[in-house]
C-alpha cells in the first residue's frame, strides 16, 4: 500500500467493486490525517479527514481507518464510479507541517 | 465563489532570472502553504503561514522565499531560479485551527527552469 515515502503506484478495480487504498506512515505523533483525490491537470481535493483520537469516520461512499498501533491508514471507496478515476493522496500532520504519500493512482474499469 | 487562485499557471524561464508566483485566496483562511509536487516523490511542503506576517519553512525551502502582508496572499519568490526547480507548484489554504482542516488547493502552476 501507499506510505508516507514509498508508494503501491497502481490499483485497477471493477466498477460497482470496492476500493480500498492503504497508506503507511512513519510518525507516531502525527495526529491528523486526511486523504485527498487529484485528478489529472487539477490540483488535490480533500476527501475525508481524521483524528488521531478515533480509529473509523465514515463519508458518503468513503470511510479512512485509522490503526495508530501499527501506523496504517486506509481509504475505502465503496461502489467504486468511473468518476473516483484518480490519484490518491494520504497526508499526515504533527502540528503545522503535512507530509504527504507518493500517491497511488485508483483506475476503474467499466 | 470560494478558491485559490494562482498565477502564472504555466511559466518557462531561465537559470537566475527571479521570478513570483501568486497565491490569493477568498475564504479568509489563516493558514496558508506551498507545495511542490514531483513525479514519484508526491507533495512536498516548502513553506507554510499560520497568520499574517506568521511564516515557516517546509520540508523542501531551499531556494525559494514567501512573504505574508496580507491575509489573501501568499506568494512564492524564487530569487535565482535554478533547474531543479523545475516542478509543478500548488498553493493551498485552511481556516482557523491551525493546519488541522481541510485544505483547499489551488489549480496548479507548472514552472520550468531552462
Amino acid at each position: 500500500g501507499e506510505s508516507v515515502g514509498l508508494h503501491l503506484p497502481t490499483l485497477s478495480v471493477q466498477e460497482g467493486d470496492n476500493s480500498i487504498i492503504n497508506c503507511a506512515y512513519s510518525n507516531s505523533a502525527s495526529d491528523y490525517f486526511i486523504w485527498y483525490k487529484q485528478e489529472s491537470g487539477k490540483g488535490p481535493q480533500f476527501i475525508i479527514d481524521i483524528r488521531s483520537n478515533m480509529d473509523k469516520r465514515q463519508g458518503q461512499r468513503v470511510t479512512v481507518l485509522l490503526n495508530k498501533t501499527v501506523k496504517h491508514l486506509s481509504l475505502q471507496i465503496a461502489a467504486t464510479q468511473p468518476g473516483d478515476s484518480a490519484v490518491y493522496f494520504c497526508a499526515e500532520n504533527n502540528g503545522n507541517q503535512f507530509y504527504f504519500g507518493t500517491g497511488t493512482s485508483l483506475t476503474v474499469i467499466p | 465563489e470560494a478558491q485559490v487562485t494562482q498565477n502564472p499557471r504555466y511559466l518557462i524561464t531561465v537559470t537566475g532570472k527571479k521570478l513570483t508566483v501568486t497565491c490569493s485566496q477568498n475564504m479568509n483562511h489563516e493558514y496558508m502553504s506551498w507545495y511542490r509536487q514531483d513525479p514519484g516523490l508526491g507533495l512536498r511542503q516548502i513553506y507554510y503561514s499560520m497568520n499574517v506576517e506568521v511564516t515557516d519553512k517546509g520540508d523542501v525551502p531551499e531556494g525559494y522565499k514567501v512573504s505574508r502582508k496580507e491575509k489573501r496572499n501568499f506568494p512564492l519568490i524564487l530569487e535565482s531560479p535554478s533547474p531543479n526547480q523545475t516542478s509543478l507548484y500548488f498553493c493551498a489554504s485552511s481556516p482557523l485551527d491551525g493546519a488541522r482542516d481541510e485544505q483547499f488547493f489551488g489549480p496548479g502552476t507548472r514552472l520550468t527552469v531552462l
